[in-house]
């Protein structure tokens, strides 16, 4: 099956400071979706990406698709204590399968 | 808002025994899902219904899970007889129309095996 890899697995970011990260598949998507999941919480919606080179912004994040559509990124800028938890990118292949990356779990320093 | 409920939030069962697991989706949704989440693991795909039928499954679902929905609003998992290794927590999700759309996700129901 169709496999999106994560990395890195964990970071620990000092409050205030920016961090990235990345969603790689050895395949072209047809498109890409972020989630996030708060700890002891379910995932939620962030973004979903289509279209080769895309940039979308929400606030203080920032999503990118490759233009070889093989790869994602999300940078969080100014980090919140708010934005501790794990977030997955996530994509859509087959009949109807949902397959989610391992995630980046994200640990913030006050 | 409208959002998808899942009971219990939490279930304790005996190793052997038959669980099932509820899931309210959003009322005008049509694909439904079943994840699967091991303690601080990845959200592990198992199966997803469409048009009353099963339209995708992972080989983690085996001969003893089953899904239903069975009056038209509840989806639900069975887990026939629960092994150790079952516990987890359980995530039901849906979302409205093809196209690849966002899905949403219940509060999960956390299943311990004992």
């Amino acid at each position: 099956g169709q496999q999106v890899m994560q990395i890195p697995q964990y970071q620990h970011v000092q409050e205030g400071e920016d961090f990235t990260t990345y969603c790689n598949s050895s395949t072209t998507l047809s498109n890409i979706q972020w989630y996030k999941q708060r700890p002891g919480g379910h995932p939620v919606f962030l973004i979903q990406l289509v279209k080769s080179g895309e940039v979308k912004k929400q606030k203080r994040l920032t999503f990118q698709f490759g233009e070889a559509k093989k790869n994602s990124s999300l940078h969080i800028t100014a980090t919140q204590t708010t934005d501790v938890g794990t977030y997955f990118c996530a994509v859509h292949y087959g009949n109807n399968r949902l397959a989610f990356g391992k995630g980046n779990q994200v640990v913030v320093i006050p | 808002e409208p959002e998808v409920t899942q009971t219990p939030s939490h279930q304790v069962t005996q190793m052997g025994q038959e669980v099932i697991l509820r899931c309210v989706p959003i009322s005008n949704h049509l694909y439904f899902y079943w994840y699967r989440q091991i303690l601080g693991q990845k959200v592990e795909f198992l199966v997803s219904f469409y048009n009353n039928e099963i339209s995708e499954k992972s080989e983690i679902f085996d001969d003893q899970f089953s899904v239903e929905r069975p009056d038209g609003s509840n989806f639900t998992l069975k887990i026939r007889s629960t092994k150790l290794e079952d516990s987890a927590m359980y995530f039901c999700a849906s979302r409205n129309r093809g196209g690849n759309t966002e899905a949403f996700f219940g509060q999960g129901t956390r299943l311990t095996v004992v």
